[in-house]
């Protein structure tokens, strides 16, 4: 069973920068799992941020950036905003076919 | 404007086997890969299936194969998922996505979604 890990919960404060990280239980993130990000608000579809790694969607400000760091994928938000404060969750792409979600990440500005 | 417009959920028993459907439009259809996620109350998402542009291939999470079935009809730019066997674990809203242009790499629009509740 393949497990997807992502920080249950993290913490920034207006104007800081943080990173959000997507790994695997075995195994390293690498390009190949073209990990993606999305933003979901309570009661709201998710939002795409990121795919293939790296790539914004269609509207996403550059203060959203993905990247590979060390052994995960990484969402790094820089100039948080209040409106940042939500659940961001990781795509990994396991091949055949098979795409698997992290349980997500509650981001808190404070 | 690309919009996904799910319908086919509500309250279902236990046993039953609904399908939802997701009207596409503000894109070629026939041209995406299409997947299903759902998202049981109060928890994360999780994939569900997707399939290849012309529908020849498909493919399912572990705990949905051979109950759920993913199909298309380019035609009507429509995506389906028949649900068979539902039983409480399976209560969600259920949302229609479209992949980026190449398979494999990631989500970029999504549907509103469509609420499905298993219960007697």
């Amino acid at each position: 069973q393949t497990v997807v890990t992502q920080e249950p919960s993290l913490s920034v404060s207006p104007g800081g920068t943080v990173t959000l990280t997507c790994g695997l239980r075995s195994g390293s993130v690498s390009t190949s799992y073209y990990p993606s990000w999305y933003q979901q608000t309570p009661g709201q579809a998710p939002r795409t941020l990121i795919h293939s790694t790296n790539t914004r969607s269609s509207g996403v400000p550059d203060r959203f950036s993905g990247s590979i760091l060390g052994n995960k994928a990484a969402l790094t938000i820089t100039g948080a905003q209040a409106d940042d404060e939500c659940d961001y969750y990781c795509v990994l792409y396991m091949g055949s076919g098979i795409s698997v979600f992290g349980g997500g990440t509650k981001l808190t500005v404070l | 404007e690309v919009q996904l417009v799910e319908s086919g959920g509500g309250l279902v028993q236990p046993g039953g086997s609904p399908r939802l459907s997701c009207a596409a439009s503000g894109f070629t259809f026939n041209t995406y890969w299409m997947h299903w996620v759902r998202q049981a109350p109060g928890k994360g998402l999780m994939w569900v299936s997707r399939i290849s542009r012309d529908g020849r291939a498909t493919y399912y999470a572990d705990s949905v194969k051979g109950r759920f079935t993913i199909s298309r009809d380019n035609a009507k730019n429509t995506l389906y998922l028949q649900m068979n066997s539902l039983s409480a674990e399976d209560t969600a809203v259920y949302y229609c996505a479209r992949e980026v242009s190449v398979a494999g790499t990631g989500i970029d629009y999504w549907g509103q979604g469509a609420l499905v509740t298993v219960s007697s």
